[in-house]
């Protein structure tokens, strides 16, 4: 497989109930990144991995846990969402991180969309 | 504060051309580039500008204005397939992507 999936593609749950989103890719890039996206707004940054190390948390809820094992592989965990958390969520990856190069490619997922009741 | 402004929505004919503009205003600018995303799929990328000109691409072309704050995504024959959101996307003087809402574009037989 290649690209960038992401998994699962649709998720609900409940405000209480806890679940992680999966995003896998195969394109040996060393940047990994969560964006969210609303309708009709920018993609917001959620947060930067370099090189397996968070290198940015643009002020995201706590209610919304990163985790980078390894560089092919990222995890975001939810726990406790809100109903303005329904939204797409998408995966990307780079060769380099955000902050090296203008010139800098994103790969994105399909996206899970999570719809919180 | 940082903006990209594009329009929300932009209908067009089969088989015409349309132009999708974008302006920004940021803190530094080292490029602009522009993705599209097909209803329900991931955003691909299309193009990428750091210097002014025009950047042909088959079918589709890509200008920026760096004294203007300004770029236009140009989409000629268009296609049923065409039909999908354009987003502008800035990266600042910090290299960080600072994007627009993104463009929906309809096209009619």
């Amino acid at each position: 497989e290649t690209g960038v999936t992401q998994t699962p593609r649709h998720l609900v749950m409940g405000m209480t109930n806890k679940k992680s989103l999966k995003c896998e890719q195969h394109l040996g890039h060393n940047a990994m990144y969560w964006y969210k996206q609303s309708a009709k707004k920018p993609l917001e940054l959620m947060f930067v991995y370099s090189l397996e190390e968070r290198v940015e948390n643009n002020s995201v809820p706590s209610r919304f846990s990163p985790e980078c094992p390894n560089s092919s592989h990222l995890f975001l965990h939810l726990h406790t969402l809100q109903p303005e958390d329904s939204a797409l969520y998408l995966c990307a990856s780079s060769q380099g991180g955000q902050g090296a190069s203008g010139a800098n490619v994103l790969t994105f997922g399909a996206g899970s969309r999570l719809t919180v009741l | 504060g940082q903006n990209i402004d594009q329009p929300t929505e932009m209908t067009a004919t089969e088989g015409a051309i349309v132009q999708i503009n974008c302006t920004y205003q940021t803190s530094g600018f080292n490029g602009l580039f522009w993705y599209q995303q097909h209803a329900g799929e991931a955003p691909t990328f299309l193009s990428y500008n750091v210097l002014d000109g025009l950047e042909e691409k088959g079918r589709f072309s890509s200008f920026l204005s760096r004294s203007k704050g300004y770029s236009y995504l140009l989409l000629k024959e268009l296609q049923m397939k065409d039909s999908a959101s354009y987003l502008c996307a800035v990266t600042d003087s910090n290299y960080q992507l600072i994007w627009g809402a993104g463009t929906k574009l309809i096209i009619k037989p």
